[in-house]
């Protein structure tokens, strides 16, 4: 049980293009989704928290217009980068949990997006 | 804010041999501790979690210890093989909030 679906597993694009992410929980309703970024060897950098039905809270230094998220139902989450640049490049997690105490999170497989 | 850290941030080990990881958080507040092991270019998968109400927890090889007072957390694995060689992520979450992640422990298991 508890399996996140994250797709795709790997984008490469030009600059300017824009790209977009799903993160889907199979088997449960996930009342929070969670999107991350994960440089090379280092730890998951929380880029925003979405709750379904409403909009999503961003970190500090995560530009909302640039990560634009949608939690449209229980079970789905996006995250579209806008206009990507190289320095976006990047591999990016989802993660959804169940309920809102004390539970894990459950991941998704990552995105890893190359913009040359 | 949380903030926690995470030693060491290697840790090399024989196979068979224990390892051990230590997590420090500094918000008293929280009270959910998960532990996620991640291999090269995978997801985070969880391997066990602590709430604040416990002590110690086991689960055949790998066991957590919480210390509230100290606001330290440790993660134990015995009798350790090549599979158990990733990269180990602590957590610390008030309760129903964000996670909070530390900087990660590569753990490699020598044959």
């Amino acid at each position: 049980g508890a399996v996140v679906s994250q797709h795709p597993s790997r984008v490469i694009c030009k600059s300017g293009t824009s790209v977009k992410i799903e993160c889907r929980s199979l088997d449960f309703q996930a009342t929070t989704m969670f999107w991350y970024r994960q440089f090379p060897k280092q730890s998951l950098m929380l880029m925003a928290t979405s709750n379904e039905g409403s909009k999503a809270t961003y970190e500090q230094g995560v530009e909302k217009d640039k990560f634009l998220i949608n939690h449209a139902s229980l079970t789905l989450s996006t995250l579209t980068v806008t206009s990507a640049h190289p320095e976006d490049s990047s591999f990016y997690i989802c993660s959804a949990r169940q309920g809102r105490g004390n539970q894990p999170q459950h991941f998704g497989d990552g995105t890893r997006l190359s913009i040359l | 804010g949380e903030n926690v850290e995470q030693h060491p941030s290697t840790l090399s080990v024989q196979e068979g041999d224990s390892a051990v990881i230590k997590c420090t958080y500094s918000d008293s507040a929280s009270n959910y501790f998960p532990w996620y092991k991640q291999e090269l270019g995978k997801r985070p998968q969880l391997i066990i979690d602590i709430r604040s109400n416990v002590g110690e927890k086991k689960d055949q090889r790998i066991a957590v210890t919480l210390n509230k007072t100290a606001k330290h957390f440790s993660l134990h694995i015995t009798e350790t093989q090549p599979e158990d060689s990733a990269v180990y992520f602590c957590a610390a979450s008030p309760y129903g909030q964000n996670f909070v992640f530390g900087p990660g422990t590569r753990l490699s298991v020598l044959p």
